[in-house]
């Protein structure tokens, strides 16, 4: 079973377009992250939730917007893509919220190229 | 301003070598000290963490060393095998639970 999943796992879409990414966790985790990983590998943390509430909003353009219908989805809508949002989006969850010593447990990540 | 600084951005390293990734931090209210490991096309995956009540914490042959008055940590790969082959990240928490990352480290273990 995996334990944190995304779909899906290639989006290749033109600029001015609007898509979703949405992730999954069965770990009866109570804490959700969006991560960008760009071509250099560089991650950076966008938002988290913890139980569907926003804890961390990173300076993203609001072009990007989290949704969490439940404690166990965490999706991330972007509107009007931009070339600069070409890059390898990680859901990840954690068991708790405020604990510097939780562990992150990443998904296989979504690679997004917008033409 | 970056506030986790990794070196080197690669690293090649023969079979059985030690391989060494370090990582400097600017803020003194980090409480733990992570690194991730992570294979081309899947998300990092933890590796090994340590407080910062600790200087050194080792787990078979992976063993972080940590400096709290010089805010360094060290990631140390023994006797480093080609399937140690992976980007590593260090990564600084707060007591918040939130977690910023260095640039990444990509080692080549050859065979």
């Amino acid at each position: 079973d995996t334990a944190v999943s995304q779909t899906p796992k290639y989006l290749v879409t033109q600029m001015g377009n609007d898509k979703s990414i949405k992730c999954e966790q069965n770990l009866g985790h109570d804490t959700m992250y969006w991560y960008k990983q760009d071509s250099k590998k560089f991650l950076k943390i966008m938002f988290s939730y913890n139980n569907k509430e926003l804890i961390i909003n990173e300076t993203v353009p609001n072009r990007f917007s989290p949704k969490s219908p439940d404690k166990a989805h965490l999706n991330l809508h972007i509107n009007s893509l931009e070339l600069g949002d070409s890059a390898v989006y990680f859901c990840a969850s954690s068991q708790a919220s405020g604990m510097s010593t939780d562990t992150q447990y990443f998904g296989p990540g979504t690679r997004l190229t917008v033409l | 301003q970056q506030q986790v600084k990794q070196s080197p951005q690669s690293l090649i390293v023969q079979k059985g070598g030690i391989s060494i990734i370090n990582c400097a931090y600017e803020n003194t209210a980090f409480d733990y000290f992570p690194w991730y490991q992570q294979f081309p096309g899947k998300g990092p995956a933890l590796l090994i963490a340590i407080r910062p009540d600790v200087s050194e914490k080792k787990e078979g042959r992976f063993t972080i060393s940590f400096n709290k008055s010089a805010k360094q940590f060290s990631l140390h790969i023994m006797d480093s095998q080609p399937g140690d082959s992976a980007t590593y990240f260090c990564a600084v928490n707060t007591n918040a639970g939130k977690s910023t990352f260095g640039d990444g480290t990509t080692l080549t273990v050859k065979p």
